[in-house]
């Protein structure tokens, strides 16, 4: 089965520019999240969606981030305009929430690199 | 959501049982333990849970005490692969589904 799928891998850009991150969740998961990690911070989440409504959002560091899931197989996490502190590797989970203690499978992250 | 507390690092000789420990003393009764580890350069992976009764899978066991104040996650036979940071996260199903990820304890398996 596939797993959680992000793009790019990868992601190079110059301050100011806006960056949007890419999730596709495991097939037949209701819930969504977005997680940023760095060295100084650790994995935090950002915001989490269950049946692509957005239910906790605390987590947004500022304006400058917003998320959207326009349909149960697609999110996009977008930073505009972006900063150098933004540069971290952030990750997407997916899960089924609501059936039990279902955990949270994630992706392999996009490293983002803001010069 | 109860916090955990995990040591820093520990080093596992290669073959040999690696028992990772994560004390939750202010868990509830309804809060699920979770166990991820880390890979450098990968995400999280989910390895096992649990609640009140010992699990196993075909990747670990997880034996949680009785009064549940504390697991201990065990990988039977470790290899080098098995190097990477391991993550105990509580949780309750009905809640916020917020894991918040500490420190973790930095494993690593020696030759």
């Amino acid at each position: 089965d596939a797993g959680v799928i992000q793009s790019p891998r990868h992601e190079v850009t110059e301050m100011g520019q806006e960056v949007t991150l890419r999730c596709k969740p495991i097939s037949g998961h209701n819930s969504l999240f977005w997680y940023r990690q760095t060295m100084m911070r650790g994995l935090e989440l950002l915001i989490y969606f269950n049946n692509n409504v957005p239910i906790d959002d605390s987590g947004m560091p500022e304006d400058r981030f917003s998320a959207k899931m326009p349909n149960a197989s697609f999110s996009t996490l977008k930073i505009q305009p972006s900063e150098p502190r933004d540069s971290a590797v952030y990750f997407c989970a997916s899960s089924r929430v609501g059936a039990g203690d279902q955990p949270q499978h994630f992706g392999d992250g996009t490293r983002l690199s803001i010069l | 959501d109860a916090k955990t507390t995990q040591p820093t690092s520990m080093d596992c000789a290669e073959g040999r049982a690696a028992n990772l420990p994560c004390n939750h003393s202010t868990i509830s009764g309804n809060e699920y333990v979770y166990w991820y580890r880390q890979i450098h350069s990968q995400g999280p992976q989910y390895i096992i849970h649990g609640l009140k009764n010992n699990e196993t899978n075909e990747m670990a066991s997880l034996i949680i005490t009785e009064d549940r104040k504390s697991s201990t996650l065990i990988l039977p036979h470790a290899t080098l692969r098995d190097t990477a940071v391991y993550y105990c996260i509580v949780l309750r199903p009905s809640g916020t589904y917020k894991y918040i990820f500490g420190t973790g304890t930095r494993l690593k398996v020696l030759a």
